[in-house]
This record gives C-alpha cells, sequence and structure tokens, in this order.
C-alpha cells in the first residue's frame, strides 16, 4: 500500500540553525511528493512539489529532492527563523488510475527560539 | 481570489445526531476532497469528486458518512447517527483539474466534537 513515513517531533531549533526534516515513503508505482505547512491557527498550505524523480522543489527557502532510489523526499532549510515555526506535512499522490487522494505523514511539529 | 470555505468553523453535537458539514471551494475548481484529521496526526483521505461524481470514495470509514455535490461546486459531508470517535476536524480541498500533480488547496476546517 501507500503510506508516509516522518521523523517523529516535536523539533526544537535556535533561529539561524540548519533543518532536515525526514520522510520517506513507500508506493506502488511512481508518486508526486509534496510538503504541507500548517501555521499557528491556520489552515494546511503548500510548502513545495515535486512530481518526479530527481525533481527538486523549493519555495522560502526550503528545498527538498525527489530520491527515488531511498525512497525519501526530505525537507531542508539552510537557516530557519521564528516565523518558521508551523507543523510539516509530507505527503504523496499515488497516481493511480482514478484516484487523487494525497496520502499523508503524521506531521512533525517545529518550534523554533530567537 | 476567495480560497476554499468551510462552515460551519465549528460543530458541537451529542452522540446520535444527524451532522451537515459544508464546503465552499474555489470558483472553477472541478476537483474537490475531503478529509478528517484526528488530533496529532495527519490527514486522512475520506472521499474525491470529480465535478458532481463521486469518483473514489473509498475512505469513508462506514456508512454513516455520505456527501455530495450536486452541482459541480459547494459539496456537503454528511454523517448519521455521530459517534464520539467521529469527533476531528473534517478538511475540504479543492484542486483545478484533480491531476496528480495538481495542487490541492485547504480550507480552514470544520471541528467537529461529538458529546
Amino acid at each position: 500500500g501507500n503510506s508516509v513515513t516522518q521523523m517523529e517531533g516535536p523539533v526544537t531549533l535556535s533561529e539561524e540553525a540548519f533543518l532536515t526534516i525526514n520522510c520517506t515513503y513507500t508506493a506502488t508505482g511512481y508518486p508526486s511528493l509534496f510538503w504541507y505547512v500548517q501555521y499557528p491557527g491556520e489552515g494546511l498550505q503548500l510548502l513545495l512539489k515535486a512530481t518526479k524523480a530527481d525533481d527538486k522543489g523549493s519555495n522560502k527557502g526550503f528545498e527538498a529532492t525527489y530520491r527515488k532510489e531511498t525512497t525519501s523526499f526530505h525537507l531542508e532549510k539552510g537557516s530557519v527563523q521564528v516565523s518558521d515555526s508551523a507543523v510539516y506535512f509530507c505527503a504523496l499522490n499515488p497516481k493511480a488510475q482514478g484516484a487523487q487522494k494525497l496520502v499523508f505523514g503524521q506531521g512533525t511539529r517545529l518550534t523554533i527560539n530567537p | 481570489g476567495a480560497g476554499v470555505s468551510q462552515t460551519p468553523s465549528n460543530k458541537v453535537t451529542e452522540k446520535g445526531k444527524y451532522v451537515e458539514l459544508r464546503c465552499d471551494p474555489i470558483s472553477g475548481h472541478t476537483a474537490l476532497y475531503w478529509y478528517r484529521q484526528s488530533l496529532g496526526q495527519g490527514p486522512e483521505f475520506l472521499i474525491y469528486f470529480q465535478g458532481t461524481g463521486a469518483a473514489d470514495d473509498s475512505g469513508l470509514p462506514n456508512d454513516r458518512f455520505f456527501a455530495v455535490r450536486p452541482e459541480g461546486s459547494v459539496s456537503t459531508l454528511k454523517i448519521q447517527r455521530t459517534e464520539r470517535g467521529d469527533s476531528a476536524v473534517y478538511l475540504c480541498a479543492s484542486s483545478s483539474y484533480g491531476g496528480s500533480t495538481d495542487t490541492q488547496y485547504f480550507g480552514p476546517g470544520t471541528r467537529l466534537t461529538v458529546l
């Protein structure tokens, strides 16, 4: 089946630290991969995506590379800010015929201290 | 432009009652999705509409759950004989055409509490 496993949180870092949130997936085909973010008091919003192997998604200083060989899509940022504090969700769309659902990981809560 | 809207934002009901949750997608989006998010978990897929028809309802947990989208725009998720285990945040999302690379835009959710 299709599933996503994320690094367990919560993660607490100091401002300007390097961030990695690990995400690995299991899928029967070649899914599209997504990172969504949920800021405090707000709804889920797309952070970045990659639709095929070796694609790199990037947005707001965050990056993630679709690695088919390791079935991973780790989220990275070189220098985090307090405003990056949020819950981050890795997700896949399995690209199965007639099924366009997103399969989410459990989420990783990130807190950045000034 | 306007995003996905959901009403009500909060709903408290008693066990055994019937509830309806409404989703208003982004104008022009043909695909609409419902998810359920329990505390501390990621959203779980419930149902996907392409236009007026339910293209995939494999995530509906049982026959107490039903959803409609009669005119291909607004959707209503209906839950009969609610149980305490139905308490969760119900999320609606829409996308322009429903493809596997298409971005899904989420609403703020309806928090359902069953007492």
